[in-house]
């Protein structure tokens, strides 16, 4: 079974830098696994992020940003701010319709 | 404005069957996939499968292939997942998404509001 791993928690202070990361199970992250990042706060419908590795939606602020890093999808937010403290999921495609989302990661802003 | 508003909030006893939908304006439904995704108390996301309004083609996660039934009516503007034999184990908050793949691109963009679903005796 394909799993996909992210940090399980991160605690980062308001005005620092964060990096988020999502692995898989079946080796390096890559383009082709189309990485998306969502946003998810408590009792909330979760809200996209980025898609295709580092595409941004029209609505995602600026200081969220998407990349590969090391063989993992990356989600860095900098400068962070206290309302970025939620949920993050990664979401990976292995093909044939199999989408895998991530456990995913509670950011504390502290 | 693109909107997708799910039905309401579900009691139902194990055994019984369930149908919730996703109604979908401010954009052409035909012209992308809707999808399903499953929120387990205390647990993560899970994606459960999608279907294509243009010609109601589905696809499922293995994990949930044969467990649901995931369905369109592009008439109406409106996606459906059901269960014919709801289990304790399906009580979750179920969300639908609007997604969109072609050879460079996938994404996930707009959401439902979530629909709980309770299975208790």
């Amino acid at each position: 079974q394909t799993v996909v791993t992210q940090e399980p928690s991160l605690t980062v202070s308001p005005g620092g830098t964060v990096t988020l990361t999502c692995a898989s199970s079946t080796g390096p992250v890559t383009s082709a696994f189309y990485p998306n990042w969502f946003q998810r706060r408590p009792g909330q419908a979760p809200t996209a992020l980025i898609y295709s590795t580092s595409n941004k939606h029209s609505w995602t602020p600026a200081r969220f940003s998407g990349s590969l890093l090391g063989g993992k999808a990356a989600l860095t937010l900098s400068p962070v701010q206290p309302e970025d403290e939620a949920e993050y999921y990664c979401l990976l495609y292995f093909g044939s319709s199999n989408w895998v989302f991530g456990g995913g990661t509670t950011l504390t802003v502290l | 404005e693109v909107q997708l508003v799910q039905s309401g909030a579900e009691g139902k006893k194990p055994g019984e069957s369930l149908r919730i939908s996703c109604q979908g304006s401010g954009y052409d439904f035909s012209t992308y996939w809707i999808g399903w995704v499953r929120l387990m108390p205390g647990k993560g996301l899970e994606y459960m499968g999608r279907v294509d309004p243009r010609d109601s083609y589905n696809n499922y996660s293995p994990s949930f292939r044969g467990h649901v039934s995931i369905s369109s009516d592009r008439a109406i503007n409106t996606a459906y997942i059901q269960w014919s034999n709801l289990e304790a184990s399906d009580s979750a908050i179920y969300f639908c998404v609007r997604m969109s793949c072609s050879t460079t691109n996938c994404f996930f963009d707009y959401w439902g509001q979530g629909t709980l679903v309770t299975v208790s005796s």
